[in-house]
């Protein structure tokens, strides 16, 4: 069974960093882009970016919103994907979901963030 | 940025009732375009993908279709379990963009 499994999320003061962690188990992992989106509470859905896999280059693509600010990375030999957090502003309040593929049929259960001092 | 104008925000209809929902894209994704449902607390889930392409698993009274600028989601006979929050994802040009969601209430 495809499983993600987010963690890391928490309470953040902002102009902080935090760092999200995706583990997955159930396929190859490094065969797999990996995706970010995020869901401001309340409201709808945002895509934050993906990671290729290394056979793509490895190579990510961002939001506007989020360039500069936020690192999508990953480590095929543990199968977790990572999203780094830095200068974090309120507006990152969001519930972060990592999901399998650019266009993903499996999302984890999401990791919720919150950016407040 | 391409926008993602969903229609309508909110819909109120009941069980057995046939619903539409549609998206209209800013500019040309080709079929580049895939439906979502979610429920209150949960991730989404994918219905629908390349337009009109049922994700496995899926009930086959949900159908997409459409291609360029306009696409439409339908529900041809709505059950209890369907009343949810829908949205559209564009995925043809960065940066990917979701439509603004339609909430299914149940009238």
């Amino acid at each position: 069974e495809v499983q993600l499994v987010e963690s890391g999320g928490g309470l953040v003061q902002p102009g902080r960093s935090l760092r999200l962690s995706c583990t997955a188990s159930g396929f190859t992992f490094g065969d797999d882009t990996m995706s970010w989106f995020r869901q401001a509470p309340g409201k709808g859905l945002e895509w934050v970016g993906f990671i290729r896999s290394k056979a793509y280059g490895g190579t990510t693509e961002y939001a506007a919103s989020v360039q500069g600010r936020l690192t999508i990375s990953r480590d095929d030999s543990n199968s977790i994907a990572y999203l780094q957090m830095n200068s974090l502003k309120t507006e990152d309040t969001a519930l972060y979901y990592c999901a399998r593929d650019r266009f993903p049929a499996t999302w984890g259960q999401g990791t919720l963030v919150t950016v407040s001092s | 940025d391409i926008q993602m104008t969903q229609s309508p925000s909110s819909l109120s209809a009941s069980v057995g009732d046939r619903v539409t929902i549609t998206c209209r894209a800013s500019q040309g994704i080709r079929n580049d375009l895939g439906w979502y449902q979610q429920k209150p607390g949960k991730a989404p889930k994918r219905l629908i993908y390349a337009a009109s392409s049922l994700q496995s698993g899926v009930p086959s009274r949900f159908s997409g279709s459409g291609s360029g600028t306009e696409f439409t989601l339908t529900i041809s006979s709505l059950q209890p379990e369907d009343f949810a929050t829908y949205y559209c994802l564009q995925h043809n040009t960065y940066p990917y963009t979701f439509g603004q969601g339609t909430k299914l209430e149940i009238k």
